[in-house]
């Protein structure tokens, strides 16, 4: 059964640096995002994509944050200068036909640390 | 701005009861997803509907728009449903279908043998 990766599995960075998440939505899909969980907390949304582009952001989702479909296959989100409140659990998840009418399939995660 | 909420926030319960776990939101909705995490942290989707109920396995999904409330219910729960369960709603204004989703902040579901 077709599944979405994301690598690596667990990222220890230092406050300041810039990371890189990768996710490899399932091939055929079309609309992609990501999500955050800080421990203890819920899951929120960062940012969707379609078409190559940005289709809709939060508030979590500033300046610090870009997201990026560099090929066919991989969805990449970045943090410049990461924080200590980076710290989090990142999902990526993908879908076919759009949040209205498919459900969406989320990666394993990427357990972010910023020392 | 959407509010999800979800009750009760842990339950723990026999195997073999019925369970319900319940869902509210405060704005109109296009769909409300039911997934579920497990220990690991992994989000796996169990349902999602707009109207009606949902039935998969040993899973039944409900939602009631005019009242704004959904609910997962368990039948015949067993130890191996013991997850963490909850609810995310897309909401009715957004912009299309590229959509993030309104998550609760989940039930905790323990399941003794």
């Amino acid at each position: 059964e077709p599944e979405v990766t994301q690598t690596p599995s667990h990222q220890v960075t230092q406050m300041g640096q810039e990371v890189i998440l990768r996710c490899v939505p399932i091939s055929n899909h079309l609309y992609f995002y990501w999500y955050r969980q800080i421990l203890g907390q819920k899951v929120e949304f960062l940012v969707s994509f379609y078409n190559n582009e940005i289709s809709e952001k939060s508030e979590i989702f500033d300046d610090q944050f870009s997201v990026e479909r560099p090929d066919g296959s991989n969805f990449t989100l970045k943090i410049r200068s990461t924080k200590l409140e980076d710290s989090a659990m990142y999902f990526c998840a993908s879908t076919g036909a759009g949040a209205l009418t498919d459900t969406q399939y989320f990666g394993p995660g990427t357990r972010l640390t910023v020392l | 701005k959407n509010e999800v909420e979800q009750s009760p926030q842990n339950l723990t319960a026999q195997e073999g009861e019925f369970i319900t776990i319940n869902c509210s939101y405060s704005v109109g909705i296009s769909a409300l997803h039911w997934l579920q995490q497990h220990p690991g942290g992994g989000i796996v989707s169990l349902f999602m509907l707009s109207s009606g109920k949902k039935k998969h396995g040993r899973l039944i999904a409900t939602i009631n728009i005019q009242e704004k409330h959904s609910s997962l219910h368990i039948t015949a729960s067993h130890p191996r449903d013991s997850a963490v369960y909850i609810c995310a709603a897309l909401g009715v204004y957004s912009g299309g279908g590229a959509d993030g989703l309104t998550f609760g902040k989940g039930t905790h579901l323990i399941i003794q043998p």
